[in-house]
Formats: structure tokens, C-alpha cells, sequence
């Protein structure tokens, strides 16, 4: 199975701070990769798909890049709806596997 | 607007099994495949199976292959995962997810999800 690896784990930071989440995988992935919004007691939510592609209705703030192996979620000047854990996921290779999240906090 | 919720979860005893369904709206649900991601309390997601639009094609998880069973009934729109020799590792938050392909196997990733049902195994 393909490891998703997400850097930080927790990541504390303030209204209006740019924030950049890493995700590395064991194989190389074609730009087969989502990212997720997760907020407490809620479903995931998708933000974004082919590595920098992003769904409909999803802020402008959100970015995502990267290929091969690495990959970064990028959020330029955090919003107070954007604290959440974030998810990677991987679709290149099945089984479809994720990340462990990485958690955006209020500093 | 599309719309999935599941139900089913609940209180099982190790060995016991439990039905879960999902039920769907919105969107011609013959035409996507669906999944079902598991959540543990805490952690991160699983994804535990999916199947094809049609129903003829699935997949599990190995942890899950022999125990759980995913089907859907295109007739009235509902997803259901089926599962059996329940074990403590299987607490999870169970979500149903939708994909924007007919095919599990083709552009896996997920673009809408339902609110999940608890499974406790104790």
C-alpha cells in the first residue's frame, strides 16, 4: 500500500497567517491526489483533486502543488473557518489511502 | 443538491454484525461508483470499499475481505455495507462517499460525503 506521510501533525497558526501543509507519499502518484477538510463532529470535505485542481465553491485562499512524491496545501491569509484538520489522499494506486491529518489550530 | 445519509450504526458485541445503509439524493446514483470510509475515534480515515456503479465490481480493504460485504439497490438509490465477525478494531465513524466515476477503480477520490454513523464494537 502506498504510506501518506502529512507534516506537520499540528500546526498553530493566526488569522490572516499563509499556512502550508506537506504530504509525502512512499510512491510516486501522477498527481493522482486530493486534499480534505475536516472540522470536528463533520464529514470531510473536498477541496482539492488532481493535486491543484479546486472544487467547485472552494475559496481562492486554498492552493495546492507539488507532484511525484511531495505534494503542499497552501492557504494564503487563514481564515477563522479554516481552523480544521486537513486530509491527503492518495487515488493513483488502490487501496486509496490518506494521510493522518494534519491540524490547523489558533495560536 | 446532493445528499447522502447513512444509518444503521450502533452497539455490537465482538462477533456481531451490523447493517449499515446509505441513502441517496440528488444525483443518478446507478451512474457513480460509492464507497464506504471509516473514521476511528480520534484518527484518521480508512477507506474501507467500494463498488461500481452498476454493483458488479468491488473492493475491500484487506482487513475488512471476508467479513464485510458492500452492495447497493440502484432502484431505490441506497448504498449498504453489510458487516460480519465484528471486531473492537472496527469502531469507526462509518461514511459513505460518492465518486465522480462509474468505475471504483478509476478517479478515486471523493466529492461528497454523508454525516457517518458511529459503530461501536464492545
Amino acid at each position: 500500500d502506498i504510506q501518506m506521510t502529512q507534516s506537520p501533525s499540528t500546526l498553530s497558526a493566526s488569522v490572516g497567517d499563509r499556512v502550508t501543509i506537506t504530504c509525502r507519499a512512499s510512491q510516486r502518484l501522477n498527481n493522482w491526489l486530493a486534499w480534505y477538510q475536516q472540522k470536528p463532529g463533520k464529514a470531510p470535505n473536498l477541496l482539492i483533486y488532481r493535486a491543484s485542481t479546486l472544487d467547485s465553491g472552494v475559496p481562492s485562499r486554498f492552493s495546492g502543488s507539488g507532484s511525484v512524491t511531495e505534494f503542499t496545501l497552501t492557504i494564503t491569509s487563514l481564515q477563522p473557518d479554516d481552523f480544521a484538520t486537513y486530509f491527503c489522499q492518495q487515488y493513483n494506486i488502490y487501496p486509496w489511502t490518506f494521510g493522518q491529518g494534519t491540524k490547523v489550530e489558533i495560536k | 443538491e446532493v445528499q447522502l445519509l447513512e444509518s444503521g450504526g450502533g452497539l455490537v458485541l465482538p462477533g456481531g454484525s451490523l447493517r449499515l445503509s446509505c441513502a441517496a439524493s440528488g444525483f443518478t446514483f446507478s451512474n457513480y461508483a460509492m464507497n464506504w470510509v471509516r473514521q476511528a475515534p480520534g484518527k484518521g480515515l480508512e477507506w474501507v470499499s467500494g463498488i461500481s456503479g452498476s454493483g458488479d465490481s468491488t473492493y475491500y480493504v484487506d482487513s475488512v475481505k471476508g467479513r464485510f460485504t458492500v452492495s447497493r439497490d440502484n432502484a431505490i438509490n441506497t448504498l449498504y455495507l453489510q458487516m460480519n465477525s465484528l471486531r473492537a478494531e472496527d469502531t469507526a465513524i462509518y461514511y459513505c462517499a460518492k465518486q465522480i466515476v462509474t468505475l471504483w477503480y478509476d478517479v478515486g477520490y471523493f466529492d461528497c460525503w454523508g454525516q457517518g454513523t458511529l459503530v461501536t464494537v464492545s
